[in-house]
């Protein structure tokens, strides 16, 4: 059964721009989550994804946003992005309901540079 | 809110040797997951062991361990016979069972290096 996947791994980008990054959870897992990993402030949660729908949103500015498609793949996009925005970008799935306590399982992450 | 806490940025073990690493945590909820994670220089995030928080027996996972100590708040992992893998950033996490889906609140991490 493959594992989380993230794409791209890498990618570098300027003051201004935007970004999307990917991620494909693993098969029959209905529960995509988002993390930013920065050496100063750790892993920060930054939203949930489950069937669609936005279930849970962590406290980072409206420059981050995210999607879910039916078949559960999920993306993530910041816009204006600013130096600040580098950072380690950690995708999680899990089955997902609530309460379930299942097994998250992360990919190997995006790294983001901005310059 | 709830807050998780790693008081020790770094710790250092012989190989062959047990190693402690510390987690406390801070919530008002009653029914709650909590997880060890390591996290190697690829920076893939492995569990390595979880604990539910209803349950009063202790997780194992082969080498692994924790020590779960509900009304204090605490959440150790202790690694016996320490392998030179095991070296790595060790996170320590809660999921709430109750509403918040699969949010996970990490602590700060503890670097874990194995000496030979």
């Amino acid at each position: 059964k493959a594992g989380v996947t993230q794409t791209p791994r890498y990618l570098i980008k300027t003051r201004g721009q935007q970004v999307t990054l990917s991620c494909s959870p693993i098969s029959g897992h209905r529960s995509v989550s988002w993390y930013q990993q920065t050496p100063g402030q750790g892993l920060q949660f930054l939203f949930e994804y489950f069937s669609e729908t936005q279930r849970n949103k962590g406290n980072f500015p409206g420059r981050f946003s995210g999607r879910q498609f039916s078949n559960s793949r999920s993306e993530m996009n910041v816009s204006t992005l600013e130096l600040g925005d580098s950072a380690l970008y950690l995708c999680a799935s899990s089955w997902g309901p609530r309460g379930s306590g299942n097994t998250i399982y992360f990919g190997e992450g995006s790294w983001l540079t901005v310059v | 809110a709830q807050t998780v806490t790693q008081s020790q940025p770094e710790m250092s073990v012989q190989e062959a040797e047990t190693v402690t690493l510390s987690c406390t945590y801070d919530t008002s909820e009653s029914d709650y997951y909590l997880f060890w994670y390591k996290q190697p220089p690829s920076r893939q995030m492995i569990l390595v062991i979880r604990q539910e928080a209803y349950k009063q027996q202790n997780a194992t996972e082969n080498r692994f361990s924790v020590n779960f100590q509900k009304a204090a708040k605490s959440f150790s992992l202790k690694i016996s016979d320490s392998q030179l893998g095991d070296a790595a950033m060790y996170f320590c996490a809660y999921r709430s069972a109750g509403t918040s889906g699969s949010r996970l609140t990490f602590g700060e991490g503890t670097q874990l290096t194995v000496n030979p």
